[in-house]
């Protein structure tokens, strides 16, 4: 069965930082574009980031360009997000999910609480 | 950045009703659009991409139809199963944005 994991969630300050991971199995994952997308409490969905299967071409949205940072280790099937400088508004669920043709495979997603 | 504006916010309708969901774009996407739907506390699942094809194991009582900025999802005949919170999605430019969603409510 094809999966997707994520984990690294916590509560961090405002200011801190947090490294988000996320496993494929059951897929080739070197194969697999990935993103990360999140969602606020009772919000919509935001996409943040993606990155090409061979790690070599990365995308941001304006929200989190120079203070987070998408990276991918295929020799482990991880996929990470480091998020640095962390704010009140960037508090949501984070989604790792492959991009086939749209978003085809999700995870359960992991809660990134950002408060004093 | 490309905006994608959904209507209707909220749709009430009852278990056999046809609905329609309409997604609109601010440029050009062609038929890079994908529709997910969201049930509380889940991840989104994704029904539809590239506009009109239906992602496998998707009920075929889903449609999707449109290209250019225009774009619709359509459930002919609503399932219980189907009440849920509607996204569509471009991915035809850097940002990737989603629509606000839509949420169907049994009337």
């Amino acid at each position: 069965e094809e999966q997707l994991l994520e984990s690294g969630g916590g509560l961090v300050q405002p200011g801190g930082s947090l490294r988000l991971s996320c496993v494929g199995s059951g897929y080739t994952f070197r194969n697999g574009p990935m993103s990360w997308v999140r969602q606020a409490p009772r919000k919509g969905l935001e996409w943040i980031s993606a990155i090409s299967g061979s790690g070599g071409s990365i995308y941001y949205a304006d929200s989190v360009k120079g203070r987070f940072t998408i990276s991918r280790d295929n020799s482990k099937n991880m996929l990470y997000l480091q998020m640095n400088s962390l704010r009140a508004e960037d508090s949501a669920i984070y989604y790792c999910a492959r991009r086939s043709s749209g978003l085809d495979l999700w995870g359960q997603g992991t809660l990134v609480a950002v408060s004093s | 950045d490309i905006q994608m504006t959904q209507s209707p916010s909220t749709l009430s309708a009852s278990v056999g009703d046809r609905v329609t969901v309409t997604c609109r774009a601010s440029q050009s996407i062609s038929s890079w659009l994908a529709w997910y739907q969201q049930k509380p506390g889940k991840a989104p699942k994704l029904l539809m991409y590239k506009a009109a094809t239906l992602e496998s194991g998707v009920p075929s009582r889903f449609s999707g139809g449109g290209s250019g900025t225009e774009f619709t999802l359509t459930i002919s005949s609503l399932q219980p199963d189907d009440f849920a919170t509607y996204f569509c999605q471009q991915y035809s430019h850097y940002p990737w944005t989603f629509g606000q969603g839509t949420k169907v409510e049994i009337k």
